[in-house]
């Protein structure tokens, strides 16, 4: 069964942390990786999409790192702030159309 | 801007009553798809599809309908609708292939009362 587990599913960190988010996967033959960001109330926003053919992408603060032999990503976030305080989630392409969601992990950062 | 519009942002219905959520994109996307998104439970996928004329069922289908008559339109229908169906209901959308990511739409909170 193919599955997006998300661990934790909620962190507190103090404002200026670096962190990282974990999304691990059960079938390494994906597709590609999404990232989202979701504020309360909100829809998602995309963050970082990752191709099965590559092993990183960066946007500003954020990397996401892909290894599909370990079924595992990781959403990195540099110098963390209160604005990044959300609910980030996780996508996995298997099927050709469809994404497989995590069930997320709430970030609060503290000022 | 471009993007996955969704109407209404809000909506109380009463148990049995009917409506349809409206889902339209401007990016000439192939794939559209329904999503709720209830506490607990995450996002799952109600119907999904690959063009017009082509529609298929999700994880979650039962109480709904859907049809795509056109590319940029995906409107889902609540034929009757139950308590169980209140939730934040989203549309997203992608071209059809290995290598495209979704976008959303904002969303729909619906109340059944």
């Amino acid at each position: 069964k193919q599955e997006v587990t998300q661990i934790p599913a909620a962190l507190s960190v103090p404002e200026g942390e670096n962190l990282v988010l974990n999304c691990s996967f059960t079938d390494s033959a994906i597709y590609n990786l999404q990232w989202f960001r979701q504020d309360p109330g909100k829809g998602l926003t995309s963050l970082l999409l990752i191709q099965s053919s590559q092993r990183e992408q960066t946007s500003g603060r954020l990397n996401a790192s892909l290894d599909k032999s370990s079924g595992r990503s990781t959403l990195y976030i540099a110098a963390s702030q209160p604005g990044d305080s959300a609910t980030y989630l996780c996508a996995v392409k298997w099927n050709f159309n469809k994404f497989y969601f995590g069930s997320g992990t709430k970030l609060n950062v503290k000022p | 801007n471009a993007g996955v519009t969704q109407t209404p942002k809000f909506q109380v219905l009463k148990t049995g009553q009917s409506m349809t959520l409206q889902c339209a994109q401007d990016m000439n996307h192939e794939y559209m798809s329904w999503y709720r998104q209830d506490p607990g439970m995450g996002l799952r996928l109600i119907h999904y599809s690959v063009g017009a004329g082509i529609t298929d069922q999700g994880e979650v289908p039962n109480g709904y309908n859907v049809s795509r008559s056109t590319t940029e339109d995906f409107p889902l229908r609540l034929l009757s609708a139950a308590p169980s169906q209140t939730s934040v209901y989203f549309c997203a959308s992608s071209y059809v292939g290995d290598r495209s990511g979704y976008t959303f739409g904002s969303g729909t909170r619906l109340t059944v009362v």
